[in-house]
């Protein structure tokens, strides 16, 4: 039930572009990307609704496309700040009421290197 | 300071030995849940609470028991450790179970059983 991630890892150039996907074999509600850096808790990054709805960072964007039941993180111009394991999450059910809980992928590391 | 805290952060301890995770936040956040960590396999979801006195199952609940008697308190419990629950456990809260909150998350408890 784990949504599926990839890459598993990637090194970049500071600079370079990166793409994560994330897919579901399941029906998404909703999607959530958090990045997290070594020794460190997960920090949110984005929310993605079904009907085009985002919610998150500024400089980060991310796609959902609720017919593949997918998502992706786009990485633009890195730098190496961005370094850090990336987990999107899924929602599977949800109502106007509430949701669920979050079900989170195996992460996908990202390097970067000067 | 906005914030979800965890004690003790670090813990080793036998199989058998009952012990107690403590998680609390100050954001008067109704969700709040439980993950573990572990190399390769990602957050996998323990148990989670909507509200106080509510608290359902995750994805990996064996093994472990919670409780929400307040809203600002989520504990986690092991009655029995084993030494496959050696991971790195962390707590997050969001406003309410909506599809678009966002979740904030502790510093991690990193538990080793022996």
């Amino acid at each position: 039930q784990q949504p599926v991630q990839s890459p598993q890892a990637v090194i970049l150039r500071e600079g370079e572009d990166a793409v994560i996907n994330c897919s579901s074999s399941k029906a998404l509600y909703s999607v959530h990307w958090y990045r997290q850096k070594h020794g460190e808790a997960p920090v949110f990054l984005m929310i993605l609704l079904k009907g085009g709805e985002q919610k998150g960072h500024e400089k980060i964007s991310a796609s959902f496309n609720e017919k593949k039941q997918q998502s992706s993180l786009y990485l633009t111009a890195s730098q190496l700040s961005y370094s850090g394991t990336y987990f999107c999450g899924s929602r599977l059910k949800g109502s106007g009421g509430g949701a669920d809980g979050l079900t989170f992928g195996k992460g996908t590391h990202l390097i970067i290197q000067p | 300071e906005a914030q979800v805290t965890q004690n003790p952060r670090y813990l080793i301890t036998v199989t058998g030995k009952k012990l107690t995770v403590t998680c609390s936040q100050n954001m008067n956040h109704e969700y709040m849940s439980w993950y573990r960590q572990d190399p390769g396999l990602g957050l996998r979801q323990i148990y989670y609470s909507m509200n106080v006195e509510v608290t359902d199952k995750g994805d990996v609940p064996e093994g472990y028991k919670v409780s929400r008697k307040e809203k600002r308190n989520f504990p986690l419990i092991l009655e029995s450790p084993s030494p496959n629950q050696t991971s790195l456990y962390f707590c997050a809260s969001s406003f309410r179970a909506q599809l678009s909150d966002e979740q904030f998350f502790g510093p991690g408890t990193r538990l080793t059983v022996l």
